[in-house]
């Protein structure tokens, strides 16, 4: 079944720096990469998400890029601000499914 | 637009009780998804339904663990016989369709197995 592989597992940064989080999928037919903010005792909150016939997606200070041929998504976080620190999950849904598979997690934490 | 509402928010069972958790999807969003998340660990997939339909529970554990989502009123998400190991954040999430649609997610409940 698709797996899903997240690195780092925690990123500390200085305010105003950028963050990068990357993952990689294993179903080749994989559609659809959202990415989840979570704040402690919170609920995933979906913040940027990019779909199979895009390789970039941008929203302000948050952007995502997808390499279909290597399999590989990834998260950027530019100008970081400490209400930027929570636990962030890529995810990926296999082919022809509704369901969302998680990677491990990455706990960012930004240092006024 | 009121959100994904799940209740109740906390949820203490002793052992071999029976847990029932609820699900409100947004409003015009059909399909509901379930996540289970352990302590300091990601979201795992569970089951997906649309109304009066279970369309994939390959993540539900076989046993003690059911899901139904009816015609009218809330998906229940139905744990017996509860074990201590059950102790986890249960998310459900909604969206307005299947594949590559935004899915939102409810506050969650937390269960507690004492």
């Amino acid at each position: 079944g698709e797996n899903v592989e997240q690195h780092p597992s925690t990123l500390s940064v200085q305010e105003g720096d950028s963050a990068v989080i990357k993952c990689t999928y294993s179903d080749s037919a994989s559609n659809y990469f959202p990415w989840y903010k979570q704040e402690l005792g919170k609920r995933p909150q979906l913040i940027i998400d990019i779909r199979s016939n895009v390789g970039e997606k941008k929203d302000q200070r948050i952007a995502v890029t997808l390499n279909k041929t290597a399999k590989h998504f990834s998260l950027h976080i530019t100008e970081t601000q400490p209400e930027d620190s929570a636990v962030y999950f890529c995810a990926a849904t296999p082919s022809n499914t509704g369901k969302l598979i998680f990677g491990q997690g990455t706990t960012l934490q930004v240092k006024p | 637009n009121a959100g994904v509402m799940q209740n109740p928010r906390h949820l203490v069972r002793r052992r071999g009780q029976e847990a029932r958790l609820r699900c409100s999807p947004m409003k015009g969003h059909s399909h509901v998804y379930w996540y289970r998340q352990l302590p300091e660990e990601g979201l795992k997939f569970m089951v997906y339904l649309q109304k009066e339909n279970i369309i994939d529970e390959s993540g539900m554990p076989k046993e003690r663990f059911s899901a139904e989502f009816p015609k009218e009123g809330p998906s229940i998400l139905r744990i017996q016989q509860v074990v201590r190991g059950d102790s986890a954040a249960y998310f459900c999430a909604s969206s307005p369709a299947g594949t590559q649609y935004e899915q939102y997610f409810g506050p969650g409940t937390r269960l507690t197995v004492t």
